[in-house]
């Protein structure tokens, strides 16, 4: 397919718990997986990328894995935080630099 | 300095207009990109840039236009403004995979 499959929509956590976002892709050649944030008014900011080389990433509270023979890849964030609220979009890197969005999932984290 | 900066922030016009928005990079970066968001937040690409030479247009009506001055600009003119053109509008830049976006245009077609 085309799409890159993002989940859950909606997220709404309480102020220090987890969240967990999950994309799922379908060309078995992509090679490079970004996270981007997009704040209310904002452009969507990279946050953190995972290259297909390596299966974890970290980042302070924000960690990647991706697993390539399912080809799913997750973004973590822990000990959520209000300013973590946002739409977070996975996207799947496809050749010639063709990037493919998901559709967004929306967290809020609630005090 | 703004990496990506795109104007105006804002534009509200009516149907049937022709309108503008601009776009600038200070990266030095060789594509540039513009993205349609539409009320749902779907990203859809719209055009890419390198080098002067368009490399991809998803399907977007012709009355869309990418102009590029040269390497660090790309703007986007549109022709004959219908309501469905509403939505936010993102320039962005990149040097190999990665993507930087300017803060948006949120265009209104009264």
């Amino acid at each position: 397919g085309e799409n890159v499959e993002q989940h859950p929509s909606t997220l709404s956590v309480q102020e220090g718990d987890s969240a967990v976002i999950k994309c799922t892709y379908s060309d078995s050649a992509s090679n490079y997986f970004p996270w981007y944030k997009q704040e209310l008014g904002k452009g969507p900011q990279l946050i953190i990328d995972i290259r297909s080389n390596v299966g974890e990433k970290k980042d302070q509270r924000i960690a990647v894995t991706l697993n390539k023979t399912a080809k799913h890849f997750s973004l973590h964030i822990t000990e959520t935080q209000p300013e973590d609220s946002a739409v977070y979009f996975c996207a799947e890197g496809r050749s010639q630099g063709n990037l493919i969005f998901g559709k967004g999932t929306k967290l809020s984290v609630k005090p | 300095d703004t990496a990506v900066s795109q104007t105006p922030k804002y534009l509200v016009t009516q149907m049937g207009n022709d309108k503008s928005i601009k776009c600038e990079q200070n990266l030095g970066h060789d594509t540039m990109y513009w993205y349609k968001q539409d009320s749902k937040k779907f990203l859809k690409i719209m055009f890419s840039y390198n080098n002067k030479e368009l490399i991809i247009n998803e399907t977007v009506p012709n009355r869309f236009s990418p102009k590029s001055p040269d390497k660090a600009h790309l703007n986007l003119h549109i022709n004959s403004l219908e309501l469905g053109d509403s939505a936010v509008y993102f320039c962005a830049s990149s040097q190999g995979q990665g993507r930087y976006f300017g803060a948006g245009t949120r265009l209104s077609v009264l």
